[in-house]
């Protein structure tokens, strides 16, 4: 069936630090992917998206590039702050329903 | 911007008792539906609702779980007769439509406290 993964953390990086979040999927069809983050104590919220191949997606400082031929994912970004601070959920809809990766969990500290 | 929203943001209860979380997908939206997250993992589907019927479910969503759209606004998820391990954040979610292209759009969650 069709899921995702992702790197485990916690991942803990200085302010102004290069952050890669690796994630690949496994999927029939050509599914949307999407990368949702959650602050403490807070619900999902929507970072961005892809619906095809080559599409990158980027809000807020972050990016990432739907590659087809190695089915990933990788979430981007040049220089965290700490409000970055958060866990975030790589994840696919499979037509009916979304498809969550185990989360990775990321301190950014000053 | 529009939003889901859900009450309660907190739920507790005691074991054997009902609950029902209740949602307010975005008002253009079709399609609905519930994740649960047990604290420290990852979100799990629990069902998709399309003009008044599920469309699908999940090993999870078994028949102590039931949703409903009493009105034209809200959407329900009731679980009759809670355990402990029915603790989690629930989220409602919502999208225009269905397809592997949509967007699901989700609330802030429910947390829900079985004792």
């Amino acid at each position: 069936g069709d899921s995702v993964t992702q790197m485990e953390g916690p991942v803990t990086l200085s302010e102004e630090a290069f952050l890669t979040i690796n994630c690949t999927y496994t999927a029939t069809g050509y599914p949307s992917l999407f990368w949702y983050v959650q602050y403490p104590g807070e619900g999902l919220q929507l970072l961005l998206k892809a619906t095809k191949a080559d599409d990158k997606g980027s809000n807020k400082g972050f990016e990432a590039t739907y590659r087809k031929e190695t089915t990933s994912f990788h979430l981007e970004k040049g220089s965290v702050q700490v409000s970055d601070s958060a866990v975030y959920f790589c994840a696919l809809n499979a037509y009916d329903k979304v498809i969550f990766g185990p989360g990775t969990s990321l301190s950014v500290i000053p | 911007e529009p939003e889901v929203t859900q009450t309660p943001s907190h739920q507790v209860t005691q074991m054997g008792q009902e609950v029902i979380l209740r949602c307010v997908p975005i008002s253009n939206h079709l399609y609905f539906y519930w994740y649960r997250q047990i604290l420290g993992q990852k979100v799990e589907f629990l069902v998709s609702f399309y003009n008044n019927e599920i469309s699908e479910k999940s090993e999870i969503f078994d028949d102590q779980f039931s949703v409903e759209r009493p009105d034209g606004s809200n959407f329900t998820l009731k679980i009759r007769s809670t355990k402990l391990e029915d603790s989690a954040m629930y989220f409602c979610a919502s999208s225009e439509s269905a397809g592997g292209r949509e967007t699901q759009y989700f609330g802030p969650g429910t947390r829900l406290l079985v004792l």
